[in-house]
């Protein structure tokens, strides 16, 4: 599975929209990048995934570049709940490899 | 609404015990995993079961076991708890296709003294 690189740690206020960045540059074709939060002392929660295309969902949207080597997730209006560690994995499209690597992540904090 | 649910949030226990973690879903659900997490390291894979009855190891499966006998249900097993053990503990369960989502439950916070 490739690696993603993202900033230890990023600061956003209240209301404005947060984007968070991630590097993939070691992504292969089939790879999905997924993202995923974890608010303190709780079990990780899935976010958004996408292989090529930009996406939405009701939590956030994931940009993909179009040479697929980064990708930024946008809370579009961050709020103080959205203070959590954002974790950017890549992983392989091909059944059987069922494994995600998780990395440090990014450490948001909305600020009031 | 779906859910895994990890038998226990919190849990003591003493060094040389063994240590039963359960973890349940209702999601149907082929794919269970137990990570730990540890502050600096992140979340580390131990074991993961694609089916009932099977298991792989993970990244770190040194000093613990797993059992899937039913396929909403998967154990992990500290056969000889150590201190450096103590540890939080995640079990997630996901969709054998891609793309698929991890749903992960609220964690086990061991601790061994």
């Amino acid at each position: 599975d490739a690696k993603t690189t993202q900033p230890p740690s990023m600061d956003c206020a209240e209301g404005r929209a947060a984007n968070l960045p991630c590097n993939h540059s070691t992504i292969s074709g089939n790879e999905y990048v997924y993202w995923y939060r974890q608010i303190h002392s709780q079990g990780p929660q899935y976010i958004i995934h996408g292989l090529k295309n930009n996406e939405t969902n009701e939590m956030a949207s994931l940009i993909i570049t179009e040479d697929r080597k980064s990708s930024t997730l946008i809370l579009p209006h961050a709020t103080l709940r959205d203070t959590a560690v954002y974790y950017c994995i890549v992983r392989g499209g091909v059944s059987g490899t069922y494994k995600y690597i998780f990395g440090t992540g990014t450490r948001l904090k909305v600020l009031a | 609404d779906v859910k895994v649910t990890q038998s226990s949030r919190y849990l003591v226990k003493r060094t040389g015990e063994k240590v039963f973690l359960e973890c349940v879903q209702d999601m149907d659900h082929e794919n269970m995993f137990w990570y730990r997490q540890d502050p600096g390291l992140g979340l580390r894979l131990i074991y993961f079961s694609y089916d009932v009855k099977m298991k792989e190891k993970g990244d770190i499966p040194e000093g613990y076991s797993v059992s899937r006998e039913k396929k909403e249900r998967f154990s992990l097993i500290l056969e000889s708890a150590s201190t450096n053990q103590t540890s939080m503990y995640l079990c997630a369960s996901s969709p054998r296709e891609e793309p698929y989502g991890y749903t992960f439950g609220s964690g086990t916070r061991l601790t061994v003294v």
